[in-house]
């Protein structure tokens, strides 16, 4: 069956510093979503993505974040200078069309320091 | 934009009795309402879904329900065994684009 893969599965990064998130969506979806996690708390939207370019994006999604999709199969989502409160999970997802199921990938858990 | 609210945060029941999660949204738009189940550290996972023109959907012992009018929609869970244990989102979509997922409910199926 088809996944939503992620990586790393985990990253550690000094506080300042960039990181990349990379996921690979399945191969037929089009539209795409960064999610966050901090621990024990809800799924919070950051950003979606449809057509090479983000079709919506939260107050969460400020000037330090970015995505991309360089290659027609990766979708990265940078963070320029990581903050403390950045530490979370990160689940990228996919959907076929705007009438399917989303589907998530296993996260990134970043940790900043 | 949507609100999602959902109850109770956590949920403890003996194996083989029934669970029932709520969750209520704000705006009357949203028309489809997945639950996801995520297992500790692991991805949230579909467990079942209903779309706004369903007022009912069942998938063995699991069963959504979802009342238009007063914009709530529950999961239900019969005859629950430990391996139901997890925390459970329901979502609501709005305008086919992102999902707003309310705040989970942490179920623990007492053996």
């Amino acid at each position: 069956e088809p996944e939503v893969t992620q990586t790393p599965s985990h990253q550690v990064t000094q506080m300042g510093q960039e990181v990349i998130l990379r996921c690979v969506p399945i191969s037929n979806h089009l539209y795409f979503y960064w999610y966050r996690q901090i621990l024990g708390q809800k799924v919070e939207f950051l950003v979606s993505f449809y057509n090479n370019e983000i079709s919506e994006k939260s107050e969460i999604f400020d000037d330090q974040f970015s995505v991309e999709r360089p290659d027609g199969s990766n979708f990265t989502l940078k963070i320029r200078s990581t903050k403390l409160e950045d530490s979370a999970m990160y689940f990228c997802a996919s959907r076929e069309g705007r009438k399917s199921e989303a589907f998530f990938g296993q996260g990134t858990r970043l940790t900043v320091v | 934009g949507e609100n999602v609210e959902q109850h109770p945060s956590t949920l403890s029941v003996q194996e083989g009795d029934s669970a029932v999660i709520k969750c209520t949204y704000s705006d009357s738009a949203s028309n489809y309402f997945p639950w996801y189940k995520q297992e500790l550290g692991k991805r949230p996972q579909l467990i079942i879904d209903i779309r706004s023109n369903v007022g009912e959907k069942k998938d063995q012992r699991i069963a959504v329900t979802l009342n238009k009018t007063a914009k709530h929609f529950s999961l239900h869970i019969t005859e629950t065994q430990p391996e139901d244990s997890a925390v459970y989102f329901c979502a609501a979509h709005l305008a086919f684009n992102k999902f707003y997922f309310g705040s989970g409910t942490k179920l623990n199926v007492k053996p």
